[in-house]
Formats: structure tokens, sequence, C-alpha cells
């Protein structure tokens, strides 16, 4: 199986902060890499597709990046709404494999 | 709109079966690949088993293959997993998410709020 290897666990920081989080595969998935969000007690939401995509009716202050093995999420002005967890998923094969989360707290 | 409902989850004891039904709304299920995603309490997600829109092929994921099934009635757009010789490990939320491809891997791009299994005596 491919491993995911999501950093950091955990990410304090504040209202209008620039954050950034990285999802790194143990092999090559080329750009099939996708990134959720999860608030708690709620199913995930796909925020970026395909390494780079945005999903639909995601606010454009999210953004992914990378190929290969490396890739990150970036949020470029947290918002209220923006603390929860995020998880990133790679889809190179069938089998499927998510990283641990990173959970996003305030400051 | 795309609705996934999940149903099924209850407390069973270790070695014991049981069965996740998800009702899908909203879109045409027939053309979609559907998966079951679990989560145990604390945890990350955990991709379970996929199945294609036609039924074949199928995917487990290692450490469920040989005790449960993915299944999926196209004619009542429903998705379904029967878990057996269940373990404490398999302690967890239970989503039916919908891959937005139909061929090879995919995003989940619904997911239903989950149905909870606990596995204990």
């Amino acid at each position: 199986d491919i491993q995911m290897t999501q950093s950091p666990a955990t990410l304090s920081a504040s209202v209008g902060d620039r954050v950034t989080i990285t999802c790194r595969a143990s092999q090559s998935i080329n750009s099939w890499l996708a990134w959720y969000q999860q608030k708690p007690g709620k199913a995930p939401k796909l925020l970026i597709y395909k390494a780079s995509h945005l999903q639909s009716g995601v606010p454009s202050r999210f953004s992914g990046s990378g190929s290969g093995t490396e890739f990150t999420l970036t949020i470029s002005s947290l918002q209220p709404d923006d603390f929860a967890a995020y998880h990133c998923q790679q889809y190179d094969s069938y089998f499927s494999t998510f990283g641990q989360g990173t959970k996003l707290e305030i400051k | 709109e795309v609705q996934l409902v999940e149903s099924g989850g209850a407390l069973v004891q270790p070695g014991g079966s049981l069965r996740l039904s998800c009702a899908a709304s909203g879109f045409i299920f027939n053309t979609f690949t559907m998966n079951w995603v679990r989560q145990a309490p604390g945890k990350g997600l955990e991709w379970v088993s996929h199945i294609h829109s036609s039924g074949t092929p199928i995917y487990y994921k290692d450490s469920v293959r040989g005790r449960f099934v993915i299944s999926r009635d196209n004619a009542k757009n429903s998705l379904y997993l029967q878990m057996n010789s269940l373990r404490a490990e398999d302690t967890a939320v239970y989503y039916c998410a919908r891959s937005s491809g139909n061929y090879g891997g995919s995003e989940f791009d619904y997911w239903g709020r989950g149905t909870l299994v606990t596995v204990s005596s």
C-alpha cells in the first residue's frame, strides 16, 4: 500500500494567518491527490482534487500544489469557519489511502 | 441534491455480523463507483472497499478482505456492506462515499453522515 504521511498533526493559528499543511507519499502518485476538510461529527468535504483543482463551491483562499511525492494545502487567510481537521488522500490506484489528518485549531 | 444516508450501525459482539446500508438519491446511481470509508474514534480516515457502477470490479482493504462483502442494488439506489467476523479494531464510523470518476482511482466528491459500528463484549 502507498503510505501517506501528513504534517503537522496539529496546527495552531489565528484568523487571517496563512497556513500550509504537507502530505508526503511513499512513492510517486503523480497528481492523484485530494484534500478534505472535516468538522467534528460531520462527513468530510472535498476541497481539492488532482492536487491543485479546486472543487466547485470551495473558497479560493484554499489552494493545493505538488506532484510526485510531495504535496501542500495552503489556506491564504484563515477564516473562523476553517478551523477543522484536514485529510489528504492518494488515489493513484484503486487501493486509496489517507494521511493521518491535521487538526487546525485556534491559537 | 446528492444525498447519501447510511444506516445499520450498532453495538455488536466480537465475532458477530452486521449489514450496513447506504441509500442514494439526487444522482444517477448506476453510473457511479461507490465506496465505504471508516474512521475509528479519534483517528484518520481509512478506505475499506470499492465497487464499480456495474457491480464489478470490487476491491477491499487487506484487513477486511474475506470478512466484509460490498454489494449494490442499482434498482434500489442502494449500497451495502456485509460485515462478518467483526473485531474490536473494526469499531468506527462507516461512511458511504461516491467516487467522482468511474474508472481507476478517484477522489470522493460526496459523503454520507456515517453510521457508528461498535464491536465490544
